[in-house]
């Protein structure tokens, strides 16, 4: 069974489209994460949530909001899409920082 | 800055030999590192982390070292496999920064058979 899963793994839309991903995590974890991956491969954080929480929230567009409806499930809504919000999305758990973190397989967004 | 170490580097290794990727952290208050595999298509997977009391910590096949005078943590794996190529992060964590982790900017592994 997978661990951390992400729904879809490829996104394609048009600019100005309103998306979500949604991300699950069956290890039990505290903690859930979202990621994004540009081009060079360059990972940075956007959010974190603990239990539910909001911790962590980077310097990011208000145009990304995550929603957490539980400690197993952390979703990204992304309004207005933009070219420049074409990247990976990866989403990760762990039990409580800052312990090792698990990465789902990744949500490929491209903006057209 | 936040950024820590490379800027994807390729290191190109014969099967058989020890690998080495190195890279620099920004924070000396940086108190827990953590390398991380990243196949092509998959996500960041775990390999070894280490924390700043620490100088060495093994695993199976793979090596990490701190050293904190210099700010500079490496990798080194032996008896590199083909199923070691990938990009491989660093990525550091400090407590200031709300417990977050920084990545570096990987460093690409290409395995020759």
């Amino acid at each position: 069974d997978t661990a951390v899963s992400q729904t879809p793994k490829y996104l394609v839309t048009q600019m100005g489209n309103d998306k979500s991903i949604k991300c699950e995590q069956n290890l039990g974890h505290d903690t859930m994460y979202w990621y994004k991956q540009d081009s060079k491969k360059f990972l940075k954080i956007m959010f974190s949530y603990n239990n539910k929480e909001l911790i962590i929230n980077e310097t990011v567009p208000n145009r990304f909001s995550p929603k957490s409806p539980d400690k197993a499930h952390l979703n990204l809504h992304i309004n207005s899409l933009e070219l420049g919000d074409s990247a990976v999305y990866f989403c990760a758990s762990s039990q409580g920082p800052p312990n090792e973190q698990f990465f789902g397989p990744g949500t490929r967004l491209t903006v057209l | 800055g936040e950024s820590v170490g490379l800027h994807l580097p390729t290191l190109s290794v014969q099967e058989g030999d020890n690998s080495i990727i190195n890279c620099a952290y920004s924070n000396s208050a940086s108190d827990y590192f953590i390398w991380y595999k990243q196949e092509s298509g998959k996500g960041p997977q775990f390999i070894i982390d280490i924390r700043s009391n620490m100088d060495k910590r093994q695993g199976q096949r793979v090596t990490v070292l701190l050293n904190k005078t210099v700010k500079h943590l490496s990798l080194q794996i032996a008896a590199t496999q083909p199923g070691d190529s990938a990009v491989y992060f660093c990525a550091e964590k400090f407590k200031a920064a709300g417990n977050k982790l920084t990545f570096g900017g990987g460093t690409r592994v290409l395995v020759k058979p």
